[in-house]
């Protein structure tokens, strides 16, 4: 059976600090990883990751994928209190499946 | 565009009771997706359609159903509803599949079933 899982559940942190999030998966036919934030309501896309090693960076936040070990982080670098949400690993494979997520709080 | 549109926002059934939750996308995408979203847990795959007329199973299936007979409106459909399906339902739509593209969500549906 397919099965994505996130790491920390949650996390708190000061302002200005860095976190790195992670997410494990098991998965047929691999396609890709995605990320999204989710804050009050229906999640956002961050990043889609197909390739390992590759980078992918958006400001203050950034992706990697190891498909050899099938894990990818998520960065966030400078917190802010606006990064307070929670952050959603999904893979396609036979199908999308997401992963718990990781609720994020950054106090001030 | 308004891109993924879901109503209503939120409804409160009793046991028992049907209903219909309406989802429309204008972004012309192929690809269509209800999820469900449990407090604390991850969406949950319910249904999906890969383009008009066609629609399958995905993890969640049970006691729902769908329809899709325009590109742009994706229904999904409960019969007898039941607390467990006191959820939030999100509909999400992407132009190719997930793997090659990214899905946009409606704001959601908040449901509770008592």
């Amino acid at each position: 059976e397919d099965k994505v899982v996130q790491s920390p559940l949650s996390l708190v942190v000061h302002e200005g600090d860095t976190v790195t999030l992670n997410c494990s998966y098991e998965v047929t036919n691999f396609r890709s990883l995605l990320w999204y934030k989710q804050e009050k309501k229906a999640p956002t896309f961050l990043f889609m990751l197909t390739s390992s090693g590759i980078e992918k960076k958006s400001g203050r936040l950034s992706s990697i994928l190891d498909k050899k070990e099938l894990f990818s982080i998520l960065n966030i670098t400078a917190t802010q209190t606006g990064d307070s949400a929670v952050y959603l690993c999904a893979v396609d494979g036979n199908k999308l499946v997401f992963g718990a997520g990781t609720i994020l709080r950054v106090k001030s | 565009n308004a891109g993924v549109t879901q109503t209503p926002k939120f409804r409160i059934l009793k046991i028992g009771q049907s209903m219909t939750l309406q989802c429309t996308q204008d972004m012309n995408h192929n690809y269509m997706y209800w999820y469900r979203q449990d407090p604390g847990m991850g969406l949950k795959l319910i249904y999906y359609s890969v383009g008009a007329g066609i629609t399958d199973k995905g993890e969640v299936p049970n006691g729902y159903n769908v329809s899709r007979s325009t590109t742009e409106d994706f229904p999904l459909r409960l019969e007898l509803a039941a607390p467990s399906q006191t959820s939030v339902y999100f509909c999400a739509s992407s132009k190719t599949s997930g793997g090659a593209g990214s899905q946009y969500f409606g704001p959601g549906t908040r449901l509770t079933v008592l």
